[in-house]
Parts: C-alpha cells; sequence; structure tokens
C-alpha cells in the first residue's frame, strides 16, 4: 500500500527564516513519482516539483530546495528566507509509475504560516 | 489560456438530495481527474477520466460517479447525499494519462450538506 506521512501538522515562523517541510512515504514499488503541492486559500493545488525514484538528485528552484533520499524514505521541502507569500498549505505526494493513469496519495498538508 | 474551471464554486444542498459538479479541463487536455478534500480524511482520489472512459477509480462508494463528454469537460455526481459529504471537490486536467504531462488543479467546488 502507498502512503504519505507529514507529520508536521502547523508550522509557523517569522519572515526571512529557513523551514523545512518533512516527508515520509511508503510504497512498495520500486517505479513511483513523488510530488509537492501548494494549496493557497483560494483552493487550487499548484504544482511545486516532481521527482521520479530513479532521480535522486536534490533540486533547488530559488528559495526552494528538496531533499530526496531512499534510503530514509524522505522527501523534505525547504524554504530559505521565508516570506510572507509562502504562507499556505503544503501537500506532499506519492503516485505509482502507472501506464493507465494517475492515482495520488497525498499527506495530511502542513499548513505554514509566515508571520511578518 | 485559461486553466481548469470548476463551477459552481460554492454548493449548499440538503441531506438526501444529489448534486453535479462540473469541471471544464484546460485547452486540449484529454484527463480529467476528481479528488474530495476534507478536514478528517484529507485529500482523497475518485477517479479518472480519459476520452470519455473512466481510467481510475479510489475506494468511494457507488453514489459517486463521473462521467466525461466528447469536449473532455467532466462532471461528476453524487446522489443521496451525506452530511459527511461536505467537502471541497477538486478536479486536475492532464495532456494524456501519466506523469510526464502534469496535471493542474482547479480551484475546486465547496460542497456543504446540511
Amino acid at each position: 500500500a502507498q502512503k504519505v506521512t507529514q507529520a508536521q501538522t502547523e508550522i509557523s515562523v517569522v519572515e526571512k527564516e529557513d523551514v523545512t517541510l518533512d516527508c515520509v512515504y511508503e510504497t512498495r514499488d520500486t517505479t513511483y513519482y513523488l510530488f509537492w503541492y501548494k494549496q493557497p486559500p483560494s483552493g487550487e493545488l499548484v504544482f511545486l516539483i516532481r521527482r521520479n525514484s530513479f532521480d535522486e538528485q536534490n533540486e533547488i528552484s530559488g528559495r526552494y530546495s528538496w531533499n530526496f533520499q531512499k534510503s530514509t524514505s524522505s522527501f523534505n521541502f525547504t524554504i530559505t528566507a521565508s516570506q510572507v507569500v509562502d504562507s499556505a498549505v503544503y501537500f506532499c505526494a506519492l503516485s505509482r509509475a502507472l501506464n493507465t493513469g494517475n492515482q495520488f496519495y497525498f499527506g495530511t498538508g502542513t499548513s505554514l504560516t509566515v508571520i511578518p | 489560456k485559461a486553466g481548469v474551471t470548476q463551477t459552481p464554486r460554492y454548493l449548499i444542498k440538503t441531506r438526501g438530495q444529489q448534486v453535479t459538479l462540473s469541471c471544464s479541463p484546460i485547452s486540449g487536455h484529454r484527463s480529467v481527474s476528481w479528488y474530495q478534500q476534507t478536514p478528517g480524511q484529507g485529500l482523497q482520489f475518485l477517479f479518472e477520466y480519459f476520452s470519455e472512459t473512466q481510467r481510475n477509480k479510489g475506494n468511494f462508494p457507488g453514489r459517486f460517479s463521473g462521467r466525461q463528454f466528447s469536449n473532455s469537460r467532466s462532471e461528476m455526481n453524487v446522489s443521496t447525499l451525506e452530511l459527511g459529504d461536505s467537502a471541497l471537490y477538486l478536479c486536475a486536467s492532464s495532456l494524456a494519462l501519466g506523469f510526464d504531462y502534469g496535471y493542474t488543479f482547479g480551484s475546486g467546488t465547496r460542497l456543504t450538506v446540511v
């Protein structure tokens, strides 16, 4: 079975602080995809990153960086120098590599509040 | 270009009624997926349609159904509404099946059952 755990329910940081959102996943598949999405108050899920199980290279995009470690089944997300606009709920998700379509397994989300 | 459009944005229904939600994908996208988001269960996959055929289905009762039209627009129907069906319903569209094409989510329809 597939499962994603985001142990941090809510995090508050002061603007310009760095913050790391944790994600731990479970799957028996050897091929799978991992994702991070941001959900602002407007409701839509905004895609941030996708990683496949064979690509453990860490990635940096501006103030965002992701650390994928298969050995610990973790895919953590760090925001450097946080800003108020980063306030949102962040979801980590896992999907099996199905040729017949998608089925995301989402974590329960981490609500991030950046205090000015 | 226009994003994924979901209508209506808000809906209030009475227990026992039925409801139909609509999702218009990004132009050219042929896959539409539906998700239910509740505070207790989080985001759960309902189903995915591609070329008017249901390709995947989550673990929801038969009261939840959907369909896709030839123009790729999709509707989701919930019959005999229960209080627990109150949720944000999100749809996502993609060019085709498979993650190489990416999925874009709409802003959702917030359904309240009273």
